[in-house]
């Protein structure tokens, strides 16, 4: 099994949708999790961290299920600048990044 | 807002030569990392470095690899003998804290020839 595994898309959706990516990890012991947004050909940034607890962020949320290893990460009212490939990580001092799922909002 | 910064941003090099990227880390940071991304491909851990020392280091970061901290501001990754499968982007990143998310430099594209 793939430490980090994220469904690769392209998810297509139209501008004001709502998305969700999901992503699972395999190293239990992982303390660490983060969302991050790549542009094509550009070096990830750093979206947000993510919690049990969830952390909202405009209309960004994200959220952990330890019990399940997997993260979340939901996107509301879906602007055009949203096209990117988003990336998931998890580990602690060191970060596996999954392979990323593309997202397009179309016009 | 404080940055990673990288150079060169493109090199070309021959196969078996030897390359160095460098890279300066936000100032005070103390925890460093190299990731490469070939073209299409997902970003791949290679090593950490920390209070002077690797940390961590992947299968891929072989003999070939090295890096040091040759001052209080540089971190540079060599390549001693570059093959054409190290043709990728290299990313250098670092945070405050170990458990804290990355700061990315812009990259470095390497093209073995």
């Amino acid at each position: 099994r793939k430490e980090v595994e994220q469904d690769p898309g392209p998810f297509n959706v139209p501008e004001g949708a709502t998305v969700a990516f999901n992503c699972t990890y395999s190293n239990s012991a992982s303390q660490s999790f983060f969302w991050y947004r790549q542009d094509c050909r550009k070096e990830p940034k750093l979206l947000m961290s993510v919690y049990s607890s969830g952390n909202e962020d405009g209309r960004f949320t994200a959220q952990l299920n330890r019990a399940s290893q997997y993260i979340s990460l939901l996107i509301r009212d879906s602007k055009l600048s949203d096209s990117a490939t988003y990336l998931c990580t998890s580990g602690t001092y060191k970060y596996i990044f999954g392979t990323g799922t593309r997202l397009k909002v179309l016009a | 807002e404080p940055e990673v910064t990288q150079t060169p941003s493109h090199q070309v090099t021959q196969m078996g030569q030897e390359v160095i990227l460098r890279c300066v880390p936000i100032s005070n940071h103390l925890y460093f990392y190299w990731y490469r991304q070939i073209l299409g491909q997902k970003v791949e851990f290679l090593v950490s470095f920390y209070n002077n020392e690797i940390s961590e280091k992947s299968e891929i970061f072989d003999d070939q690899f090295s890096v040091e901290r040759p001052d209080g501001s540089n971190f540079t990754l060599k390549i001693r003998s570059t093959k054409l499968e190290d043709s990728a982007m290299y990313f250098c990143a670092s945070s405050g804290q170990g458990s804290a998310g990355y700061t990315f430099g812009s990259g470095t594209r390497l093209t073995v020839v």
